[in-house]
């Protein structure tokens, strides 16, 4: 059984550019959750997306943004990137209703 | 709006000592969670508690959940050096799994 995988794994970008991070979800799990957790702080939702339609979402600006695909892999976007979207980018996958199992991450850095 | 208070932030214990990590959190939930996180790493899961009452444990470390007071506790019995991590306890609100509130964490260092 494959885990959660995420790519890529570190990733350096200026402020006003675009950012496009991947997420693998595990077997068998059809809901994927995006979280981002600044330095120092606990993890914040940013959206759930389950059967590719986006399933409730965090306190975020809509330059976050995500999609989902058939095979229930998932894709974050962000927009106009800010200093502040430094962070580590956590997906989660599950069943729906079901524990999450994380990722790995992804290290973005906004210069 | 659901919020989840952990203390302490930062706990220094000794090799061999016991202690307990508090999780207060404010609306109705379905499930609590705690996490592991070393530095630069993603989170480890620990336990997943889904009942009044639940209580669960994993080698030197027990968690309990008391939904009636909103509270769970993270107890750490004779703590050494590999237990020195960060501690995140998560809650997802009612009907609303994977959408999880996190505390704000403990980092615990063990010292020899």
């Amino acid at each position: 059984e494959t885990g959660v995988t995420q790519s890529p794994t570190h990733l350096i970008k200026t402020r006003g550019q675009q950012v496009t991070l991947r997420c693998s979800s595990q077997s068998g799990h059809n809901t994927v959750s995006w979280y981002q957790q600044a330095l120092g702080q606990g993890p914040q939702f940013i959206f759930q997306y389950y059967r590719e339609e986006e399933n409730g979402r965090g306190n975020f600006p809509p330059r976050f943004s995500g999609l989902q695909f058939p095979n229930y892999s998932s894709e974050l976007n962000v927009n106009a990137l800010e200093l502040d979207d430094s962070a580590l980018y956590l997906c989660a996958s599950s069943q729906i209703d079901n524990e999450q199992f994380f990722g790995p991450g992804t290290r973005l850095t906004v210069l | 709006e659901l919020k989840v208070e952990q203390n302490p932030l930062f706990l220094s214990m000794q090799e061999g000592k016991n202690y307990t990590i508090y999780c207060n959190y404010s609306t109705t939930s379905d499930r609590l969670y705690w996490y592991r996180q070393d530095p630069g790493k993603s989170l480890e899961s620990l336990f997943v508690l889904l009942s009044n009452g639940a209580v669960k444990q994993e080698g030197r470390l027990m968690a309990s959940l008391d939904t009636k007071a909103r509270l769970s506790t993270l107890h750490i019995t004779a703590a050494v050096h590999d237990l020195s991590a960060t501690y995140f306890c998560a809650v997802d609100p009612n009907l609303n799994a994977g959408k999880s509130t996190f505390g704000d964490g403990t980092t615990l260092t063990v010292k020899p």
